[in-house]
């Protein structure tokens, strides 16, 4: 139940293309999602999150959709730039214990030129 | 100001060494973390800290000590590790247990030969 099923495990995009990476998850209690970015070699980088009371939120190029029903986000990259190619974690916690992040497996996103 | 910062970026050590990883921010927050990531897996998270006490021990084995001298540091303490520990190990900091938004520092790649 604490799982959080991230897919597809590898991504391969063309410049000024759109890149979806999905999330799924069972337990319900989760109340806060964050994205983060990594790069080779680098720390994870919070990219952008979203709490249940919201269905989307964007940043820039960057948008979470939130389906409460479903138990499932997702993060949509627009206009992806070579520059976006990293891993991608998606994750979630219980509010009040948010220090406990369950992540998903990655995504591995390459945006060729 | 959101950055965490690790010393070393690199660290060799024997299985009979003692090492200290180090980790700072000054951004008043109150709950610091240490994870380990593996290639191409998620981060593990090892401890937490809140208000310089450990609050959070994962069931990491004793080779790895953590501590907090202060409310801007955290230092995790190096010794008779395994070459599966290799690793890297991440500091993150939120502004308390029960709030969102870990941030990562860069990391210290560890290799135990």
């Amino acid at each position: 139940q604490q799982q959080v099923k991230q897919s597809p495990q590898s991504l391969i995009v063309q410049k000024g293309g759109i890149s979806i990476i999905n999330c799924a998850y069972e337990n319900t209690a989760f109340d806060y999602f964050p994205w983060y970015q990594q790069f080779p070699g680098k720390g994870p980088a919070l990219l952008i999150a979203i709490r249940p009371d919201v269905s989307e939120k964007k940043e820039g190029r960057f948008t979470i959709s939130f389906n409460k029903s479903a138990k499932q986000f997702s993060l949509h990259i627009m206009d992806s730039q070579p520059g976006d190619s990293a891993t991608y974690f998606c994750a979630a916690s219980i509010g009040g214990s948010n220090y406990k992040l369950t992540f998903g497996k990655g995504t591995l996103l390459t945006v060729n030129p | 100001d959101t950055e965490v910062t690790q010393t070393p970026k690199h660290l060799v050590m024997g299985m009979t060494n003692k090492k200290s990883l180090k980790c700072e921010q000054h951004m008043g927050h109150r709950a610091m973390y240490w994870y380990k990531q593996k290639a191409k897996k998620p981060p593990e998270l090892m401890f937490v800290y809140s208000y310089e006490k450990l609050s959070i021990n994962e069931s990491v084995p004793s080779r790895f000590s953590p501590e907090c001298p202060n409310s801007s540091l955290l230092n995790l303490h190096l010794h008779a590790l395994q070459p599966e520990d290799s690793a890297l190990y991440l500091c993150a900091s939120s502004q308390g247990v029960d709030r969102d938004e870990q941030y990562f520092g860069p990391g210290t790649r560890l290799t135990v030969t």
